[in-house]
């Protein structure tokens, strides 16, 4: 069975600056997606960025961006230029690519980040 | 506009009563999930169902219960026999095709013991 820990269950950040919050997993698979996803207070969940384990590329979404780094198993999100709505709990997610399964999403427990004027 | 409408938003149970979740979505997706959340243990799959008339427990299926008789539906039943019920509870789908960008999720039931 996969794991995800995200061992920082809060942080802040000044506004405008640059916060990057970690993730790590655990499986044996060799192909598989990772994702963060944003919940604000209110609460709805949003797919922030998105990431394919046999890209060695790393993803980017405007300010936000992740390292992945495969064979240790990280997959960190740095969000660049942090703004007030950046606030929320981050959730980091594994998900198999294995054909056939049910693709479901891991979730590690979370990091709440709060950004500061 | 398509996406999964959750109701309600939020419900209260008294201690041994079975209540029910709803879970719609217009998204044509195959499969739907719940999860719970609680403060400080992120999301936790309690059933999965990929298709029609089919689904699978999750982590903590213990107290629940879910059918999937249309496409569009997957409501949630939180049976007296769920402990402690109190959570956030979230649905979400997925396209087979398409699971590699994610799920939609609806915006959540908080269910409260009274």
């Amino acid at each position: 069975a996969q794991t995800v820990t995200q061992s920082q269950p809060e942080m802040s950040v000044q506004e405008a600056e640059t916060v990057t919050l970690s993730c790590t997993y655990d499986t044996s698979e060799s192909n598989y997606y990772l994702f963060w996803y944003k919940q604000p207070p209110s609460r709805q969940m949003i797919l922030v960025i998105r990431q394919e384990a046999y890209k060695q590329q790393n993803a980017t979404e405007n300010r936000f961006s992740v390292n992945f780094q495969k064979a240790a198993k990280s997959f960190s999100l740095k969000i660049s230029d942090s703004q007030l709505g950046d606030t929320a709990m981050y959730f980091c997610a594994f998900m198999t690519r294995f054909v056939g399964s049910a693709r479901q999403l891991t979730f590690g427990s979370g990091t709440q980040l709060t950004v500061l004027p | 506009d398509g996406g999964i409408t959750q109701s309600p938003k939020y419900l209260f149970r008294k201690e041994g009563q079975n209540v029910t979740l709803s879970c719609e979505q217009n998204l044509n997706h195959d499969a739907m999930y719940w999860y719970r959340q609680d403060p400080g243990q992120g999301l936790r799959l309690i059933y999965y169902s990929q298709i029609v008339n089919d689904f699978q427990k999750g982590d903590i299926a213990e107290g629940y219960s879910v059918s999937r008789e249309k496409k569009e539906s997957f409501p949630l039943t939180v049976t007296s026999a769920q402990k402690n019920p109190t959570a956030f509870y979230l649905c979400a789908s997925s396209s087979d095709s398409l699971s590699r960008y994610g799920y939609t999720f609806g915006s959540g039931t908080r269910l409260t013991v009274v």
